[in-house]
Order: structure tokens, then sequence, then C-alpha cells
């Protein structure tokens, strides 16, 4: 089945410095990419929507300065957290929609712990 | 009122038990409804989609109530192995944006 690869699948950084996240799309083209964010003990939150070649959308809350999301080509969406904080801490989880069928694959996540 | 909302449990049942979460939506107007399984510290993955007639895989039966806005996911004959968390996850448009329940923990025990 389709394949949704995240790296790293674990960081540990220091306050103030920027973390970046990849999300592939191992064996599909996904026009579309999702971010979300998930506390312990909490749900997944969907943190913005990333198009192929414009600009994401943003949910409410998320500052789109601090997550920076690129998604340069059909494969490949990255997500920097810039001048990272304790706060920032989580697990980021990426997932992908296949072309033409919408079906939706979830990476295998990102767990981030700022020091 | 949260757009998903679930019982977040813990659902503790020993094994062989059958065991059933309810999860209501709060948009009228959502299309698309499904059930995921996350295990600790791992992604979550797509148990079974809902469909209107309801529908069965296995020791699993998915119902969805429109009228009253709920979903329903029955497990039969529970094993260890599905102790997890099982989140409703919603579909309110066309577009893939997916909102998801804060998670029913269910524990099985020997």
């Amino acid at each position: 089945g389709a394949v949704v690869s995240q790296h790293p699948s674990r960081v540990i950084c220091k306050s103030g410095t920027s973390v970046k996240i990849e999300c592939r799309s191992l064996d599909f083209q996904a026009t579309t990419m999702f971010w979300y964010r998930q506390f312990p003990k909490q749900s997944l939150m969907l943190m913005a929507t990333s198009n192929e070649g414009s600009k994401a959308t943003y949910e409410q809350g998320v500052e789109k300065d601090k997550f920076l999301i690129n998604h340069a080509s059909l494969t490949l969406s990255t997500l920097t957290v810039t001048s990272a904080h304790p706060e920032d801490s989580s697990f980021y989880i990426c997932s992908a929609s296949v072309i033409n069928t919408g079906e939706l694959f979830f990476g295998e996540g990102s767990r981030l712990t700022v020091l | 009122r949260k757009e998903v909302e679930q019982d977040p449990g813990p659902f503790n049942v020993p094994e062989g038990a059958t065991v059933a979460f309810n999860c209501t939506y709060s948009n009228s107007a959502s299309q698309s409804f499904f059930w995921y399984r996350q295990d600790c510290r791992k992604e979550p993955k797509l148990l079974m989609s809902v469909y209107s007639s309801g529908n069965e895989d296995g020791r699993f039966t998915a119902q969805l109530n429109r009228a009253s806005q709920y979903i329903s996911l029955l497990i039969r004959d529970s094993k260890l192995s599905d102790s997890a968390t099982y989140l409703c996850v919603v579909n309110i448009n066309a577009g893939n944006m997916l909102t998801f329940g804060g998670g029913t923990r269910l524990m099985v025990k020997p």
C-alpha cells in the first residue's frame, strides 16, 4: 500500500534552535499534505494544510511564522519549527492525500523534545 | 462544544468481552466517518470507514446514525492486542480535512 515517510522520527534540540521535519510520499503523488500536532494523552490537532506549489493554510491559533511549511513537490512537504521552545515539544504527524482517490495516509510521526 | 466528542475512557475490559464506543459529531453536513486506531507513541492507522448502512470487519462493527449524529464501534471477543486508543474521525467537507475526536482508550486485561 501507499507509504508516507517522516523524518526524523525523534529529535532533541536546544531552545532557540530550528528543527525541520520532512514528510515524503514514497510511491504516490500528493497534492495535499496535512500537518498535525499531538500533545500527550490528547488527540491530533490539525495545524495546517499544505498544497503543492502554494502557501499553506494554517488553522486558527497556529503561528505561520513559527511553523514554516513548504510543499515544493508532489512528494515532499517540510515543517520547520523555528526558534523552538520547550512548549513546542510534541508529536508531529503528517498525512498525505492521494491524487484522484483522496485516500489519506499518515507518516510515522516525529517526536520533538526541546530542552 | 467540540466538533467531534468521545468518552476518553479508559475502558478496562477482560479478554473476550464485547465493548462499544460512541462518538458524536456536531456538524450535520459531515460527509465521511472513520475509526482510527492509535497505539501509544505511534501514528494513527485506519481501522475502518463507517458507512450509512453499517459495516462489519471481523470482530469489529461500525454504525452511523445520521439523525442523532453519532457513530459507534463495537468490538467483540476482545483481544489483548486490541488495547489502544480509538479515534473517531469525521470529514466535514470534501477536501480531506479530517477532524479528530479526543480518542477513547481501551485496555483489555487477561
